[in-house]
């Protein structure tokens, strides 16, 4: 049974760069048609898909966020990471790592079908 | 981007009702729609992608319909362990995104 668990620092300061991890367990995040993605929700709101890699580092951001975020993954350690820079206190949130099943894929993106599982999710708080 | 408006934004039945919760998206999306189910103070989880096939595990009391621009999740006889907020989710466009949610309580 495939587990995600995200970790990292729970208070930011303004301007400074957010960095989470995710450690994947009981499988491994290389191959196969799994996608690793995050995603974020805002105390008391929505959720907002950030953007997604593949095993081979091919990645792809949500367009609002692309200038500031960098997805990367280590299958050394089958992990994979979150940096979002010039954070705000917009970006205070709930962050979760998910694995997404893909399909078929273009030059540029691919296809996701579903989200399962989900990380236990991890509050990062944008603070002085 | 795709919006996804859902409705009712709340929910209140009784235990054993049948309750239905509407998803409407702002273009047509085929049957690239998922259903999750986030119980208070937990990640979200997956109960229906495609529209309408049940994840594994998920209890056959929920069920999903619908295409192109307007889905349903259906929740027959209503048991206390559904109390929880449901998102919709399109992935036919990037950016992916989700609907509002429609938080669901017992009466």
């Amino acid at each position: 049974q495939v587990r995600l668990q995200e970790s990292g620092p729970g208070l930011v300061k303004p301007s400074q760069t957010l960095s989470l991890t995710c450690t994947v367990s009981g499988g491994s995040i290389s191959g196969g048609n799994y996608y690793w993605s995050w995603i974020r929700q805002p105390p008391g709101k929505g959720l907002e898909w950030i953007g997604y890699i593949y095993y081979s580092e091919s990645s792809y951001y949500n367009p609002s966020l692309k200038s500031r975020v960098t997805i990367s993954v280590d299958t050394s350690k089958n992990q994979f990471s979150l940096k979002l820079s010039s954070v705000t206190a917009a970006d205070t949130a709930i962050y979760y790592c998910a694995r997404a099943w893909g399909t078929y894929c273009t030059n540029t993106r691919c296809r996701l079908e579903w989200f399962d599982p989900w990380g236990q999710g991890t509050l990062v708080t944008v603070s002085s | 981007d795709i919006q996804l408006t859902q409705s009712p934004s709340f929910l209140s039945a009784s235990v054993g009702d049948r309750v239905s919760i509407t998803c409407r998206a702002s273009q047509d999306i085929s049957t690239y729609l998922a259903w999750y189910q986030q119980n208070p103070g937990k990640a979200p989880k997956l109960l229906i992608y495609a529209a309408s096939t049940l994840q594994s595990g998920v209890p056959s009391r929920f069920s999903g319909s619908g295409s192109e621009t307007e889905f349903t999740l259906a929740i027959n006889s209503l048991q206390p362990e559904d109390v929880a907020t449901y998102y919709c989710q399109q992935l036919n466009g990037y950016p992916l995104t989700f609907g509002g949610g429609t938080k669901v309580e017992i009466k």
